[in-house]
């Protein structure tokens, strides 16, 4: 089956910027999540989709980051303005629902260069 | 706050070496417990994971780990390695009342020479 599809794999921005993240993920799954994986960290999740409604956003910058899935597959993740902090891979998951027995599959990134 | 601790950042160990890497979190109600590796080039993958029973679980290519509640921890085995294990490896927490909700440790950069 094919996986967690994202996109762009690679971008570059000037601060006070903004950018756009997409995400499609496993036909039929349920969840998806959104993590920021800073260099030399671990994921941090910023925010957890369950269909096309909001589980867990309370890591999420509000103020400069917005996320949506419409229609309860593709989803999109939106950084306005940039910061030069938010330089990081942004990974997509998704699962067949939201209980943690079900894997997380994970998309290949987008890397974020803010400078 | 909950905390999830990997002890080493890199490990460099040669072929048929064993491996261990420690994990250690902090959080006082019950958790499921994952191992993550990601190899060059490759996306995220979960290479074994523990919810409850035995606490000596097993995961892909000869992977095991032991989850000791009394000390928080849940490390990563392998009793010999390959070159093909040369990979970032990362531990996570999931707190059963989360929701799925995973919060991973900083990783382990595990380089294996021939």
């Amino acid at each position: 089956e094919a996986g967690v599809a994202q996109s762009p794999r690679y971008k570059i921005i000037e601060k006070r910027q903004s950018v756009a993240f997409w995400c499609n993920p496993i036909s039929g799954h349920a969840t998806l999540y959104w993590y920021q994986q800073i260099l030399g960290q671990g994921p941090k999740l910023l925010i957890q989709f369950q269909n096309n409604g909001v589980v867990d956003d309370s890591q999420l910058p509000k103020d400069r980051f917005s996320a949506e899935r419409l229609k309860g597959v593709d989803s999109t993740l939106k950084i306005q303005p940039a910061k030069l902090e938010d330089s990081a891979v942004y990974l997509c998951a998704s699962s067949l629902d939201r209980q943690a027995v079900y894997e997380q599959y994970f998309g290949p990134g987008t890397r974020l260069t803010v400078t | 706050a909950q905390s999830v601790s990997q002890h080493n950042h890199h490990v460099i160990l040669s072929e048929a070496a064993s491996l261990e890497l420690g994990c250690n979190y902090s959080y006082g109600g019950t958790v499921n417990l994952f191992w993550y590796v990601q190899y060059p080039g490759q996306h995220l993958q979960l290479l074994l994971k523990y919810f409850s029973g035995d606490p000596l679980v097993k995961g892909i290519k000869g992977f095991e780990a032991e989850f000791i509640k009394s000390k928080f921890s849940f490390n990563l085995r392998k009793p010999s390695v390959q070159w093909s294990d040369t990979a970032e490896y990362f531990c996570a927490v999931n707190p059963t009342d989360s929701w799925g909700k995973l919060q991973f440790g900083a990783g382990t950069q595990v380089v294996v020479t021939p």
